[in-house]
């Protein structure tokens, strides 16, 4: 099992719709969530942290998180074709360990 | 506010040929951390220094070296390069203390030819 699991979609949806991103995580002990938005090419830039249960909103984002199912969410709202990047989902336990990514495309 | 910087930008080299990689943090700063990610992939954590001393290492081997300054610039050593080692090398600054958020730089790519 990875330590940290994400869909890599990739996962479409039209524009000023909610995109759903997931992400599972197998260290119980882990702290500190993160979510990470990378265009092609480019870094990561952090976009999104939390840290206790329940949800964090910071404009059109919103984070979830669920440490008894080890899970953790990321909301878009009205998603725009410049949130089309890949998402990345980081955990923190001891040091900082990254899923896979989800591509996500915002269409017209 | 200065971010995180790191250079080269780009560096081609040479199965066997060793390679040096340089990051200064974001101002504030005290922490570095280094990640290779890979085309299609997540960043894979190599190393991480605070206080001039590595103080956590992932899966990689004796081949990745480091070093931090004590002005927290830091360095990624990697020796007998192979193809594989071809990726984007991020390097992360951060604070030891508090929420522990890591900010990137703009990342190197190393091609192994």
């Amino acid at each position: 099992q990875k330590e940290v699991e994400q869909n890599s979609g990739p996962l479409s949806v039209p524009e000023g719709a909610i995109a759903s991103l997931n992400c599972t995580y197998s260290d119980r002990v882990s702290q500190s969530f993160f979510w990470y938005r990378q265009y092609s090419g480019k870094s990561p830039e952090l976009i999104m942290s939390i840290y206790s249960n329940g949800d964090k909103e910071d404009g059109r984002f919103t984070a979830q998180l669920n440490k008894a199912s080890q899970y953790v969410s990321l909301l878009i709202r009205d998603s725009q074709p410049s949130d089309s990047a890949t998402y990345l989902c980081a955990v923190r336990g001891g040091k900082l360990t990254f899923g896979q990514g989800t591509i996500l495309t915002v269409h017209p | 506010d200065a971010g995180v910087t790191q250079s080269p930008t780009h560096l081609i080299k040479t199965r066997g040929q060793q390679v040096t990689l340089r990051c200064s943090p974001k101002s504030g700063h005290d922490t570095v951390s280094w990640y290779q990610q890979a085309l299609g992939q997540g960043p894979q954590f190599i190393f991480q220094y605070y206080e001039e001393e590595e103080r956590q290492r992932g899966n990689f081997p004796d081949r990745f070296s480091g070093h931090q300054f004590p002005n927290y610039s830091s360095e990624l050593n990697v020796n007998a390069l192979l193809l594989g080692d071809s990726a984007l090398y991020l390097c992360a600054s951060s604070l030891v203390t508090g929420a522990h958020e890591q900010y990137f730089g703009p990342g190197t790519r190393l091609t192994v030819t």
